[in-house]
């Protein structure tokens, strides 16, 4: 059973900036057969995704947070994180990282998000 | 403002059957997959519907999705007091180059 586990600072205060890691377990990231994904829900609003990243490396990220976001994969200890810059109130939120099963076919992007890590919440004050 | 459209909130009784609607445009479920997800009270999301309208093993066939051109449904039949929850639709959305959500739907059940 694959289970995903979100981790860190639960307070960050205004301009700094706000790190989670993501363990994954009963599946390997190396594997290649996912990408792994960080999506966050503001206070009683809906969800937005964050990006993505393959074992490789290589990353998307959701443009209106672009330039503020790093995520990252440690493959040795099956582990991703999300580092978010700069961050204000407006960043408190409960952050989720998830499975990304995806696949580019000529229909379309066919994507899906399963399992979920339970999610953390992170308050940006100082 | 969420890129795809669902009602806010729906109510039914027990037994009964609901649709939740999902609206978007050709850049997103006009040229995309759709997901679907229920969130329960203090949970995190749980797949419900994926690639459109396949269901993960598990999850019972009281749950239903479909597309049809800009738009998606998900059908709920023998409405359960357990299936009160916020629900949510996904897609990818070409031109924002972003995985887009609704703005989710609070279901009641009465």
């Amino acid at each position: 059973q694959v289970q995903l586990q979100e981790s860190g600072p639960g307070l960050v205060k205004p301009s700094q900036t706000l790190s989670l890691t993501c363990t994954v377990s009963g599946d390997s990231i190396s594997s290649g057969g996912y990408y792994w994904s960080w999506i966050r829900q503001h206070p009683g609003k809906g969800l937005e995704w964050i990006g993505y990243i393959y074992y490789t490396g290589s990353t998307y990220y959701n443009r209106s947070l672009k330039s503020r976001i790093t995520i990252s994969v440690d493959t040795s200890k099956n582990q991703f994180s999300l580092k978010l810059s700069s961050v204000t109130a407006a960043d408190t939120a409960v952050y989720y990282c998830a499975r990304d099963s995806r696949k580019y076919m000529i229909r379309g992007v066919n994507n899906w998000f399963d399992p979920w890590g339970q999610g953390t919440l992170v308050t940006v004050s100082s | 403002q969420s890129v795809l459209t669902q009602p806010p909130s729906f109510s039914a009784a027990p037994g009964q059957k609901v649709t939740i609607s999902c609206s978007g445009g050709s850049s997103n479920i006009g040229s995309n997959y759709v997901s679907w997800y229920q969130q329960l009270p203090g949970t995190a999301p749980k797949l419900l519907i994926y690639e459109n309208n396949k269901r993960p093993s598990g999850i019972p066939d009281r749950f239903s999705g479909s597309k049809s051109g800009t738009s998606a449904t998900l059908d709920i039949t023998g409405l359960q007091t357990g299936d009160e929850a916020d629900y949510y639709c996904e897609t990818w959305d070409s031109s924002l180059s972003a995985g887009v959500f609704g703005g989710g739907t609070q279901l009641t059940v009465l």
